[in-house]
C-alpha cells in the first residue's frame, strides 16, 4: 500500500536558517503530493501541493518539488521565522476511485522549532 | 479560516457519557472525513463519506459512530469511550469527482480536543 516517510523531529533552527524537511513516498502510479502544516492548537492547513512529476509547489516562502525518480517531495525554506514553528506533515493521495485504501496517506509529522 | 468548522473545540467526558462531535463545511464539497490525531502517532483516517457513500476503516471501534445527514454536515457520536480515545479529532472535506479523475485537496477544521476521564 501507499506510505509516506518523513524525517523525525524535532528540528530546531535559529531564525533565518535554511530549512529542509525530507519526505519520501511509496505509491503506485503517480500520486498527488501535499505538505500540510499544523500550528499549535489548530487543525491542519494545506501549505502546498504538486500533482505531477517535476511540479514545484510553493507558498509563504516554502517550496517542494515532486521528484519521481527519487520518489521524494522535500520541503525547503530559505530563511525560517519564529512564526514557522509548527508540525509539518507530508501526504500523498493516489488516483482512482474512492475506496478505503485510496485516501490521503500522511507521514508521521515533523516538529519544527525556530528560536529567535 | 478554511471553511470547515468543528464544535465543540474542547470536550471532557467520562467513560459512561454519550456525546457528539459536529463538523460543518461551507465549501460546497461532497466528501467529508473524520481523522484521529493522537500524540506520537500518524494521523488515522476513521471514516469517509464520499459521493453519498460511506467508506469506513474497519479497525474503528463501534463506540465511534458517524452520521452524515447531508453533504455539509458530519457528526461523530461517541459512547462508552476509553481513556485511550483521548485525542484531537479532525474533520476534513473535499470535492470528489467521478470517473477516476484526480481529487482535490482536503480542507481541515480546527479539531475537537477530546479528553476521556
Amino acid at each position: 500500500g501507499d506510505s509516506v516517510t518523513q524525517m523525525e523531529g524535532p528540528v530546531t533552527l535559529s531564525e533565518e536558517a535554511f530549512l529542509t524537511i525530507n519526505c519520501t513516498y511509496t505509491a503506485t502510479g503517480y500520486p498527488s503530493l501535499f505538505w500540510y502544516v499544523q500550528y499549535p492548537g489548530e487543525g491542519l492547513q494545506l501549505l502546498l501541493k504538486a500533482t505531477k512529476a517535476d511540479d514545484k509547489g510553493s507558498n509563504k516562502g516554502f517550496e517542494a518539488t515532486y521528484r519521481k525518480e527519487t520518489t521524494s517531495f522535500h520541503l525547503e525554506k530559505g530563511s525560517v521565522q519564529v512564526s514557522d514553528s509548527a508540525v509539518y506533515f507530508c501526504a500523498l493521495r493516489g488516483r482512482g476511485w474512492v475506496n478505503a485504501g485510496n485516501m490521503l496517506t500522511f507521514g508521521g509529522g515533523t516538529r519544527l522549532m525556530v528560536k529567535p | 479560516e478554511t471553511g470547515v468548522t468543528q464544535t465543540p473545540r474542547h470536550l471532557v467526558m467520562g467513560m459512561t457519557n454519550k456525546k457528539s462531535l459536529k463538523c460543518e463545511q461551507h465549501l460546497g464539497h461532497n466528501a467529508m472525513y473524520w481523522y484521529k490525531q493522537s500524540a506520537k502517532k500518524p494521523l488515522e483516517l476513521m471514516f469517509v463519506y464520499s459521493l453519498e457513500e460511506r467508506v469506513e476503516n474497519n479497525s474503528v471501534p463501534s463506540r465511534f459512530s458517524p452520521e452524515c445527514p447531508n453533504s455539509s454536515h458530519l457528526f461523530l457520536h461517541l459512547h462508552t469511550l476509553q481513556p485511550e480515545d483521548s485525542a484531537l479529532y479532525l474533520c476534513a472535506s473535499s470535492q470528489e469527482t467521478s470517473g477516476g479523475t484526480l481529487r482535490d485537496t482536503q480542507y481541515f477544521g480546527p479539531g475537537t480536543r477530546l479528553t476521556v476521564l
